[in-house]
């Protein structure tokens, strides 16, 4: 079955510094791979999507990497600020118009000041 | 814009009665909608997704149910609740067709506590 997963340990940096969230996925080929964030007692926002055919994409102070042959992507927010403190989903999807997306559990970043 | 609306925000409920969730969807068209259920550090599980009127996919066999009288209107239920199924309840839209990122807009949840 597929599996997706993120680090369940929380992830603690200093302000300013690059945090790197990884989701790994098994038994899945999917042609686009999500983010999100998710606030406490909230429901989940999104952030970038990023391609099979794409290395790398970039939004301000966030960067998504996809390596189809490593089934993994990274999520890197740099000079990151404790307003990036959240939890962080992965969401890969199938192409195509029937879309059933399936998250990882996320991973929590704790940005200290 | 589009709004999603979802309610109520907070319940307790005792060990089999009954549950009612609803959620409303404006600003758009023939959207899909879904539900997901979110336990104390667990992962989001997808429990029922729809593409249209009257037409409900179960992701996880369970003692609920989803209805989806109006285009935009999506109501998780339950006859009789069990402990296990507290948790946080989102649901979801998505676009159809035209969307680039094919990206979920969320609610802001519902939070259900079974005694």
């Amino acid at each position: 079955s597929q599996k997706i997963e993120q680090n369940s340990e929380a992830l603690n940096i200093q302000e300013g510094k690059t945090a790197t969230l990884t989701c790994n996925y098994t038994n899945y080929s999917p042609a686009y791979l999500q983010w999100y964030r998710q606030d406490p007692g909230r429901g989940p926002v999104f952030l970038l999507l990023i391609r099979e055919n794409e290395k790398e994409k970039r939004k301000e102070r966030l960067k998504v990497t996809f390596d189809t042959t490593l089934k993994q992507s990274l999520f890197h927010i740099t000079a990151s600020q404790p307003a990036d403190s959240a939890t962080y989903l992965c969401a890969p999807r199938g192409s195509g118009g029937s879309y059933i997306p399936t998250f990882g559990r996320g991973t929590s970043l704790i940005v200290h000041p | 814009s589009q709004t999603i609306h979802q309610w109520p925000a907070t319940l307790v409920q005792p060990v089999g009665s009954p549950l009612s969730l609803e959620c409303t969807v404006e600003g758009t068209s023939n959207p899909n909608l879904y539900w997901y259920r979110q336990a104390a550090g667990r992962g989001l599980q997808l429990l029922f997704y729809s593409v249209g009127i009257g037409q409900i996919s179960s992701e996880v066999p369970q003692n609920l149910s989803a209805s989806r009288p109006q285009d935009r209107q999506f109501i998780l239920s339950s006859k009789k609740l069990l402990l296990s199924d507290s948790g946080f309840y989102l649901c979801a839209w998505s676009r159809t067709s035209g969307s680039l990122t094919g990206e979920l807009f969320f609610g802001e949840g519902s939070r259900l506590t079974v005694l």
